[in-house]
């Protein structure tokens, strides 16, 4: 069964860092790329960026570029997101997705079809 | 980047109603649109892809429709089970942008 698993909670404090992990079963790490998703409390989804898991490349959204950073470990089939300097507004929900790809004569057709649950950061003092 | 609106923003509707929520871009993005369901304290779930392609295990009551800068999607029978956030996505060009999503209610 295609699965990500992501690592617990984290409650830090302003300035620090973080690492989140989404570990992939079955042949989920095979797929084009991984995204990550933000959704802050009450909030809705905010694409992140993606890094492709063959290539290693990422691509961030502007608002996410800096602070943030997509890496990968194929050897455990792991993605990562470390945030560094962290501030009250990276209080979130962060979700890895896989990208699935459907390709036929109109294009290439991207989405998101398998999610972790999702890893809370809190950022507090 | 490419704005997505969604509307209503928020929904109230009974079980058995036909309910259509539309998304709107910016600019044309051809077929390239996603929705998403998401329950509270969960992880969205795919539900079309390409405008109008259903995901597999998505019961045949969703469907999509639409291309360029006007798309929707129907619940043809609502399901108790259907009342959730829905969110679309466009997947035309990077950033891959979220309509800020329509909340669907029980009446």
């Amino acid at each position: 069964q295609v699965q990500l698993v992501q690592s617990g909670s984290e409650l830090k404090k302003p300035g620090a860092s973080v690492k989140v992990s989404c570990k992939a079963s079955g042949n989920t790490f095979n797929s084009y790329a991984m995204n990550w998703v933000r959704q802050a409390p009450g909030q809705g989804l905010e694409w992140m960026g993606w890094i492709n898991t063959n290539t290693g490349n990422p691509t961030y959204a502007q608002d996410f570029t800096g602070r943030f950073v997509f890496s990968l470990d194929t050897s455990v089939s792991t993605a990562y997101l470390q945030i560094s300097s962290l501030e009250a507004e990276d209080t979130a929900v962060y979700y890895c997705a896989r990208v699935g790809l459907v390709v036929d004569a109109r294009g290439y057709y991207y989405y998101m079809d398998v999610w972790g649950k999702g890893t809370t950061v809190t950022v507090s003092s | 980047d490419i704005q997505m609106t969604q509307s209503p923003s928020s929904l109230s509707a009974s079980v058995g109603d036909r309910v259509t929520i539309t998304c709107r871009a910016s600019q044309s993005i051809r077929s390239y649109l996603n929705w998403y369901q998401q329950k509270p304290g969960k992880a969205p779930n795919l539900l079309i892809y390409a405008a109008s392609s259903l995901q597999s295990g998505v019961p045949s009551r969703f469907s999509g429709s639409g291309s360029g800068t006007d798309f929707t999607l129907t619940i043809s029978s609502l399901q108790p089970e259907d009342f959730a956030t829905y969110y679309c996505q466009q997947s035309y060009s990077t950033p891959y942008t979220f309509g800020r999503g329509t909340k669907l209610e029980i009446k």
